[in-house]
Protein backbone atom coordinates (compact mmCIF):
# COMPACT_ATOMS: atom_id res chain seq x y z
CA UNK A 1 0.00 0.00 0.00
CA UNK A 2 1.09 3.55 -0.91
CA UNK A 3 1.79 6.20 2.18
CA UNK A 4 2.55 9.36 2.86
CA UNK A 5 3.82 11.01 5.81
CA UNK A 6 3.83 14.99 7.12
CA UNK A 7 5.39 14.61 10.20
CA UNK A 8 4.94 18.23 10.80
CA UNK A 9 1.44 19.10 11.87
CA UNK A 10 1.96 22.67 12.25
CA UNK A 11 5.06 25.08 11.60
CA UNK A 12 5.41 28.98 12.69
CA UNK A 13 8.03 31.11 11.34
CA UNK A 14 8.65 34.90 11.03
CA UNK A 15 8.30 36.30 7.83
CA UNK A 16 11.66 36.49 6.16
CA UNK A 17 12.94 32.70 7.46
CA UNK A 18 13.33 29.80 5.40
CA UNK A 19 11.03 26.54 6.29
CA UNK A 20 11.14 23.40 5.05
CA UNK A 21 8.30 20.96 4.79
CA UNK A 22 9.03 17.37 5.29
CA UNK A 23 7.55 14.69 3.40
CA UNK A 24 8.37 10.49 3.40
CA UNK A 25 6.37 8.16 1.40
CA UNK A 26 6.18 4.33 1.20
CA UNK A 27 5.54 2.13 -2.14
CA UNK A 28 5.90 -1.04 -3.62
CA UNK A 29 6.48 0.77 -7.20
CA UNK A 30 9.42 0.89 -9.44
CA UNK A 31 8.17 4.00 -10.70
CA UNK A 32 5.75 6.64 -9.12
CA UNK A 33 5.18 10.23 -8.69
CA UNK A 34 5.29 12.95 -6.45
CA UNK A 35 3.26 15.86 -5.71
CA UNK A 36 2.78 19.44 -3.80
CA UNK A 37 -0.47 21.21 -3.54
CA UNK A 38 -1.02 24.30 -1.23
CA UNK A 39 -4.11 24.95 -0.08
CA UNK A 40 -5.08 28.40 0.59
CA UNK A 41 -7.88 29.47 3.43
CA UNK A 42 -10.11 29.53 0.27
CA UNK A 43 -10.17 25.55 -0.32
CA UNK A 44 -9.06 25.06 -3.79
CA UNK A 45 -5.47 22.93 -4.09
CA UNK A 46 -3.14 25.02 -5.62
CA UNK A 47 -0.52 22.57 -7.97
CA UNK A 48 2.99 23.36 -7.14
CA UNK A 49 5.05 20.71 -8.31
CA UNK A 50 5.20 17.08 -10.06
CA UNK A 51 8.52 15.15 -9.61
CA UNK A 52 8.52 11.51 -11.15
CA UNK A 53 10.76 8.18 -9.63
CA UNK A 54 13.50 8.23 -12.65
CA UNK A 55 14.40 12.34 -12.28
CA UNK A 56 16.10 12.66 -8.85
CA UNK A 57 17.20 16.43 -9.55
CA UNK A 58 16.35 18.86 -7.41
CA UNK A 59 14.06 21.45 -8.46
CA UNK A 60 13.96 25.28 -7.66
CA UNK A 61 11.41 27.64 -8.75
CA UNK A 62 11.51 31.15 -7.03
CA UNK A 63 11.48 30.86 -3.28
CA UNK A 64 10.60 27.51 -3.73
CA UNK A 65 12.96 24.22 -4.21
CA UNK A 66 12.41 20.47 -3.89
CA UNK A 67 14.46 17.93 -2.36
CA UNK A 68 13.98 14.31 -3.48
CA UNK A 69 16.33 11.79 -2.28
CA UNK A 70 14.87 8.43 -3.21
CA UNK A 71 18.02 6.57 -0.81
CA UNK A 72 14.97 7.89 2.08
CA UNK A 73 12.30 7.85 0.27
CA UNK A 74 11.47 11.90 1.12
CA UNK A 75 10.57 14.55 -1.39
CA UNK A 76 11.07 18.07 0.98
CA UNK A 77 9.99 21.36 0.11
CA UNK A 78 11.53 24.83 1.20
CA UNK A 79 9.97 27.97 0.90
CA UNK A 80 13.67 30.64 1.18
CA UNK A 81 12.46 34.03 2.85
CA UNK A 82 9.11 33.29 3.48
CA UNK A 83 6.06 35.54 2.92
CA UNK A 84 2.92 35.66 5.06
CA UNK A 85 1.49 35.04 1.55
CA UNK A 86 3.15 31.41 2.31
CA UNK A 87 0.60 30.80 5.23
CA UNK A 88 -1.32 27.27 3.82
CA UNK A 89 -1.98 23.92 4.19
CA UNK A 90 0.60 22.28 1.94
CA UNK A 91 0.48 18.68 0.80
CA UNK A 92 2.28 15.99 -0.45
CA UNK A 93 0.77 13.44 -2.05
CA UNK A 94 1.78 10.02 -4.04
CA UNK A 95 0.67 8.11 -7.06
CA UNK A 96 1.67 5.34 -8.80
CA UNK A 97 3.05 5.68 -12.35
CA UNK A 98 0.84 4.07 -14.64
CA UNK A 99 -2.20 4.29 -18.14
CA UNK A 100 -5.02 6.24 -17.40
CA UNK A 101 -7.00 2.46 -17.12
CA UNK A 102 -5.10 2.08 -13.94
CA UNK A 103 -6.98 4.52 -12.04
CA UNK A 104 -4.18 5.43 -10.18
CA UNK A 105 -5.05 7.68 -7.05
CA UNK A 106 -3.48 10.25 -5.77
CA UNK A 107 -2.52 9.35 -2.15
CA UNK A 108 -2.24 12.30 0.12
CA UNK A 109 -0.19 13.00 3.13
CA UNK A 110 -1.59 14.89 6.49
CA UNK A 111 -0.83 17.99 5.09
CA UNK A 112 1.20 20.76 7.39
CA UNK A 113 -0.19 23.98 8.40
CA UNK A 114 2.41 27.19 7.75
CA UNK A 115 1.69 30.28 9.43
CA UNK A 116 4.23 32.44 8.30
CA UNK A 117 4.04 35.58 10.79
CA UNK A 118 4.81 39.32 10.23
CA UNK B 1 -3.54 24.24 -18.78
CA UNK B 2 -6.44 22.04 -18.24
CA UNK B 3 -9.40 23.37 -16.11
CA UNK B 4 -11.69 21.50 -14.30
CA UNK B 5 -14.87 23.14 -13.34
CA UNK B 6 -16.66 22.76 -10.13
CA UNK B 7 -20.51 23.85 -8.92
CA UNK B 8 -21.48 24.70 -6.64
CA UNK B 9 -19.04 26.33 -4.85
CA UNK B 10 -21.05 26.03 -1.44
CA UNK B 11 -23.99 24.42 -0.45
CA UNK B 12 -26.65 24.83 2.49
CA UNK B 13 -29.10 21.76 2.56
CA UNK B 14 -31.72 20.92 4.90
CA UNK B 15 -31.51 17.42 6.70
CA UNK B 16 -32.85 14.54 4.24
CA UNK B 17 -32.58 16.49 0.98
CA UNK B 18 -30.54 15.35 -1.66
CA UNK B 19 -27.41 17.49 -2.91
CA UNK B 20 -25.81 16.83 -6.32
CA UNK B 21 -22.29 18.42 -7.04
CA UNK B 22 -20.93 18.50 -10.79
CA UNK B 23 -17.42 18.43 -11.77
CA UNK B 24 -16.45 19.42 -15.54
CA UNK B 25 -13.38 19.10 -17.42
CA UNK B 26 -13.86 22.23 -19.42
CA UNK B 27 -11.03 22.01 -22.33
CA UNK B 28 -10.09 18.13 -22.08
CA UNK B 29 -11.76 15.01 -21.54
CA UNK B 30 -11.28 12.66 -18.37
CA UNK B 31 -12.04 9.18 -18.51
CA UNK B 32 -11.66 9.29 -14.82
CA UNK B 33 -12.41 11.69 -12.73
CA UNK B 34 -11.84 11.36 -8.98
CA UNK B 35 -13.82 12.68 -5.64
CA UNK B 36 -12.59 13.82 -2.24
CA UNK B 37 -13.54 14.45 1.01
CA UNK B 38 -12.36 16.73 3.46
CA UNK B 39 -12.76 17.40 7.23
CA UNK B 40 -11.95 20.51 9.00
CA UNK B 41 -8.14 20.29 9.85
CA UNK B 42 -8.06 17.17 8.20
CA UNK B 43 -6.52 15.32 4.23
CA UNK B 44 -8.26 14.85 1.28
CA UNK B 45 -9.67 11.47 1.82
CA UNK B 46 -10.56 9.65 -1.89
CA UNK B 47 -14.00 8.68 -1.59
CA UNK B 48 -13.93 6.90 -5.30
CA UNK B 49 -12.83 7.13 -8.58
CA UNK B 50 -15.39 7.61 -11.65
CA UNK B 51 -15.38 6.08 -15.01
CA UNK B 52 -16.67 7.39 -18.08
CA UNK B 53 -19.18 4.94 -18.74
CA UNK B 54 -19.12 2.10 -15.91
CA UNK B 55 -19.72 2.04 -12.36
CA UNK B 56 -17.38 4.24 -9.87
CA UNK B 57 -15.23 2.25 -7.87
CA UNK B 58 -15.64 2.84 -4.00
CA UNK B 59 -12.78 3.08 -1.09
CA UNK B 60 -13.35 1.11 1.79
CA UNK B 61 -15.75 2.42 3.82
CA UNK B 62 -17.48 4.60 1.35
CA UNK B 63 -21.71 4.38 1.39
CA UNK B 64 -22.41 3.86 -2.50
CA UNK B 65 -25.91 4.00 -2.01
CA UNK B 66 -25.08 7.56 -0.06
CA UNK B 67 -23.00 8.88 -2.53
CA UNK B 68 -24.04 8.70 -6.36
CA UNK B 69 -21.54 8.35 -8.57
CA UNK B 70 -22.45 9.41 -12.23
CA UNK B 71 -19.45 9.72 -15.10
CA UNK B 72 -21.98 9.62 -17.99
CA UNK B 73 -19.39 11.82 -20.41
CA UNK B 74 -15.91 12.15 -20.90
CA UNK B 75 -16.54 15.96 -19.48
CA UNK B 76 -18.88 15.36 -16.82
CA UNK B 77 -18.98 13.73 -13.20
CA UNK B 78 -21.61 14.39 -11.16
CA UNK B 79 -21.91 13.33 -7.04
CA UNK B 80 -24.92 13.00 -5.55
CA UNK B 81 -25.56 12.97 -1.35
CA UNK B 82 -28.43 11.47 -0.93
CA UNK B 83 -30.95 11.57 2.32
CA UNK B 84 -28.09 14.50 4.04
CA UNK B 85 -27.26 14.52 7.54
CA UNK B 86 -25.33 17.03 9.51
CA UNK B 87 -22.46 14.64 9.64
CA UNK B 88 -22.33 14.70 5.41
CA UNK B 89 -21.08 18.49 6.15
CA UNK B 90 -17.78 18.61 4.65
CA UNK B 91 -15.46 20.01 1.44
CA UNK B 92 -15.92 17.79 -1.87
CA UNK B 93 -13.72 18.29 -4.29
CA UNK B 94 -12.91 16.56 -7.58
CA UNK B 95 -9.88 15.97 -9.54
CA UNK B 96 -9.24 14.56 -13.46
CA UNK B 97 -6.92 13.36 -15.09
CA UNK B 98 -5.73 14.20 -18.95
CA UNK B 99 -5.19 11.87 -21.20
CA UNK B 100 -1.42 11.25 -21.76
CA UNK B 101 -0.76 12.92 -19.10
CA UNK B 102 -0.03 11.96 -14.96
CA UNK B 103 -0.85 15.43 -13.56
CA UNK B 104 -4.58 15.64 -11.59
CA UNK B 105 -6.60 18.93 -12.23
CA UNK B 106 -8.60 20.14 -9.36
CA UNK B 107 -11.82 21.38 -9.12
CA UNK B 108 -12.06 24.42 -6.61
CA UNK B 109 -14.45 22.37 -4.48
CA UNK B 110 -17.88 22.76 -2.60
CA UNK B 111 -18.55 23.24 0.73
CA UNK B 112 -21.50 21.42 1.65
CA UNK B 113 -23.74 22.02 5.40
CA UNK B 114 -26.48 19.97 6.30
CA UNK B 115 -28.30 21.72 8.64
Amino acid sequence: AQKVTQAQTEISVVEKEDVTLDCVYETRDTTYYLFWYKQPPSGELVFLIRRNSFDEQNEISGRYSWNFQKSTSSFNFTITASQVVDSAVYFCALSSWGPMEYGNKLVFGAGTILRVKS
Amino acid sequence: GAVVSQHPSWVICKSGTSVKIECRSLDFQATTMFWYRQFPKQSLMLMATSNEGSKATYEQGVEKDKFLINHASLTLSTLTVTSAHPEDSSFYICSAREPNDYGYTFGSGTRLTVV
